[in-house]
């Protein structure tokens, strides 16, 4: 079975100043790993995802994540924080074995203000 | 990209009342979707995994007798809430295992989710 940490349940920022997310993740098997974004009052949307290969992984909109195996940790960074980041991020998990479901950590709700 | 709905979108009926909630793949067929409930302020916690033309499997916890899920068709899974009542009051999300993305790795596309109040 596998579990998901995120550390901090709430994260205020200032705009422009960097963030950092925190997850880890615990699993007896190997895992893919995932961060998502909840806007207010939206579904979640796959902010990014680790599947294999290089373990730093990017998203569109400026958000990178490093996948470090020896310290069980997915966590979530931008270097400048817009306005329009504030939302629930979640840090999910599923094995490998196909057609498994994500297990989700219990958010970080990311405030962002001028 | 894969889409996912939810219909409806939110609902209210009253206490001892059924409700249906439609999750529908517009552009793909998914043999699996899974069913998540969201308390306010907390994370989605996996309710069941819906097979298409089988049972579904319910999570440890999760009365299958109050939360019927029915996967008839490739692209429609449906979840209804038996006799609710308030404390059934939640956000219900579904997702879609897309068949893209190889032997080893489907994408989950996720519903805008349904939001059920029982008074």
């Amino acid at each position: 079975a596998q579990s998901v940490t995120q550390l901090d349940s709430q994260v205020p920022v200032f705009e422009e100043a960097p963030v950092e997310l925190r997850c880890n993740y615990s699993s007896s098997v190997s895992v893919y790993l995932f961060w998502y974004v909840q806007y207010p009052n939206q579904g979640l949307q796959l902010l990014l995802k680790y599947l294999s290969g290089s373990t730093l992984v990017e998203s569109i909109n400026g958000f990178e994540a490093e996948f470090n195996k020896s310290q069980t940790s997915f966590h979530l960074r931008k270097p400048s924080v817009h306005i329009s980041d504030t939302a629930e991020y979640f840090c999910a998990v599923s094995s490998r074995q196909a057609g498994t479901a994500l297990i989700f950590g219990k958010g970080t709700t990311l405030s962002v203000s001028s | 990209g894969a889409v996912v709905s939810q219909h409806p979108s939110w609902v209210i009926c009253k206490s001892g009342t059924s409700v249906k909630i439609e999750c529908r793949s517009l552009d793909f067929q998914a043999t699996t979707m899974f069913w998540y409930r969201q308390f306010p302020k907390q994370s989605l916690m996996l309710m069941a995994t819906s097979n298409e033309g089988s049972k579904a499997t319910y999570e440890q916890g999760v009365e299958k007798d109050k939360f019927l899920i029915n996967h008839a068709s490739l692209t429609l899974s449906t979840l209804t809430v038996t006799s609710a009542h308030p404390e059934d009051s939640s956000f219900y999300i579904c997702s879609a295992l897309s068949p893209l993305g190889g032997a080893t790795y489907n994408e989950q596309f996720f519903g805008p989710g349904t939001r059920l109040t029982v008074l």
